[in-house]
């Protein structure tokens, strides 16, 4: 299994503004997940960071508007930008262990509130 | 294009009698298929999982799922809920092989009545 962690757990930001998330994993991961969660709906992945390359985004979602960081194997950043209350959600950071390396885990996740 | 399916966006069970959770996918290759928790103010819990083998799969907390290719479904069932179990269920489809990420369907919030 793996232990993720991320920092804020939760925050209440105003328009206009950024915020960067954090996600660290306590064992060395060769990809990190990001995942939206808007109110009341399913994930939705936003892009995977592999350490040493640019992040891969899905459709719909731009690095301008969701830059990442991947610096080493266990730790990323997620940055919403230019945020509007549309960017309320939960965003979370998944990860594949290396020794379940089918099993993906989640971080807790963190409770964006955009007013 | 993968995509999964829960039918059921709300379903009430009383406590003690059994549950099961509907979960349809579409992929194009062999799915790799997985049930998660997700408890009020909680990350999500992997409840169980099926790459191959044995259709029927054991999970944590006395859950199962029966993976059936025929129909492409893999729901998920308890034999007796707990006020505990209630709690979002989301069910999951990837490719496997730890580089991809998973498409998850849209959950089924699960109460449990007394």
């Amino acid at each position: 299994s793996a232990v993720i962690s991320q920092k804020p757990s939760r925050d209440i930001c105003q328009r206009g503004t950024s915020l960067t998330i954090q996600c660290q994993v306590d064992s060395q991961v060769t990809m990190m997940f990001w995942y939206r969660q808007q109110p009341g709906q399913s994930l939705t992945l936003i892009a995977t960071a592999n350490q040493g390359s640019e992040a891969t985004y899905e459709s719909g979602f731009v690095i301008d508007k969701f830059p990442i960081s991947r610096p080493n194997l266990t730790f990323s950043t997620l940055t919403v930008s230019n945020m509007s209350p549309e960017d309320s959600s939960i965003y979370l950071c998944s990860v594949y262990p290396r020794e379940s390396y089918n099993e993906q885990f989640f971080g807790p996740g963190t409770r964006l509130t955009v007013l | 294009a993968q995509s999964v399916t829960q039918p059921d966006i709300h379903i009430t069970v009383s406590e003690g009698a059994s549950l099961e959770l509907r979960c349809n996918y579409s992929y194009g290759a062999t799915p790799y298929l997985f049930w998660y928790v997700q408890s009020p103010g909680q990350g999500l819990q992997l409840l169980l999982k099926y790459f191959s083998g044995d259709t029927l799969v054991q999970g944590i907390k006395g859950f199962e799922a029966e993976f059936k290719r025929s129909q492409s479904s893999f729901n998920l069932r308890k034999p007796s809920v707990h006020w505990s179990d209630a709690a979002e269920y989301f069910c999951a489809v990837g490719p496997g092989g730890g580089a991809d990420g998973l498409t998850f369907g849209k959950g089924t919030h699960l109460i449990i009545q007394p």
